[in-house]
């Protein structure tokens, strides 16, 4: 049973409009939600995170929206940049659990 | 500063055979990650260290795999009697204890078995 899904395995956008990766979850337990990105050959490295207690958190082009009746959360890049071309990783965390349960990833490809 | 460091970054192996990962953790990280990353799969959770508490082995596939961390600091993933479906990207990370929950990662070990 996968706790932590992204249905979408690929997206594609053009430069300059906005990316939404989605990521649903079904342990009502997980208090704190994650996003990774990872190049290739290298290991995931931090994006952004939103506790339980929100349903937004912004940083920079990046804002994460938490949708915790739906058990959803989606992560908005604007403007996207070709560089922003990366595979996301959305993780989802419970209070005291220590660890995180990861997706299995969305490839965002940004084009010029 | 420094962060996670993986060594060996390859490594290619023969079926059958014993291999050892290492990772270095960034200084003072409590948390310890293992994951595994199998061709076009998600990151797939194998075992975590917390200071000195015993390891969480639940993500560990058979009794093939095992890991040790050391005072606290280096840690060591080894494959005994190597399969070729062990053939992944095998990544650690290391977490604080306080503040946010987000983890660092190393760069990762890619293992092929031929």
């Amino acid at each position: 049973d996968q706790q932590v899904k992204q249905n979408s395995p690929s997206l594609s956008v053009q430069e300059g409009r906005i990316s939404i990766l989605n990521c649903d979850y079904t342990n009502s337990m997980f208090d704190y939600f994650l996003w990774y990105k990872k190049y290739p050959a290298e290991g995931p490295t931090f994006l952004i995170s939103i506790s339980s207690i929100k349903d937004k958190n912004e940083d920079g082009r990046f804002t994460v929206f938490l949708n915790k009746s739906a058990k959803h959360l989606s992560l908005h890049i604007v403007p996207s940049q070709p560089g922003d071309s990366a595979v996301y990783f959305c993780a989802a965390s419970a209070l005291n659990a220590g660890k995180s349960t990861f997706g299995d990833g969305t490839t965002l490809t940004v084009k010029p | 500063g420094a962060g996670v460091s993986q060594s060996p970054s390859n490594k290619v192996t023969e079926k059958g055979k014993d291999v050892e990962l290492r990772c270095d953790p960034i200084s003072g990280h409590t948390a310890l990650y293992w994951y595994r990353q199998s061709l076009g799969q998600g990151l797939e959770f194998l075992i975590y260290f917390q200071g000195n508490s015993a390891p969480d082995k639940s993500g560990l596939p058979s009794d093939r795999f095992s890991a040790e961390r050391t005072g606290g600091s280096v840690s060591t993933l080894t494959i005994q009697r190597t399969q070729q479906e062990d053939s992944a990207v095998y990544l650690c990370a290391s977490r604080n204890n306080g503040g946010m929950r987000e983890q660092y990662f190393g760069p990762g070990t890619r293992l092929t078995v031929t």
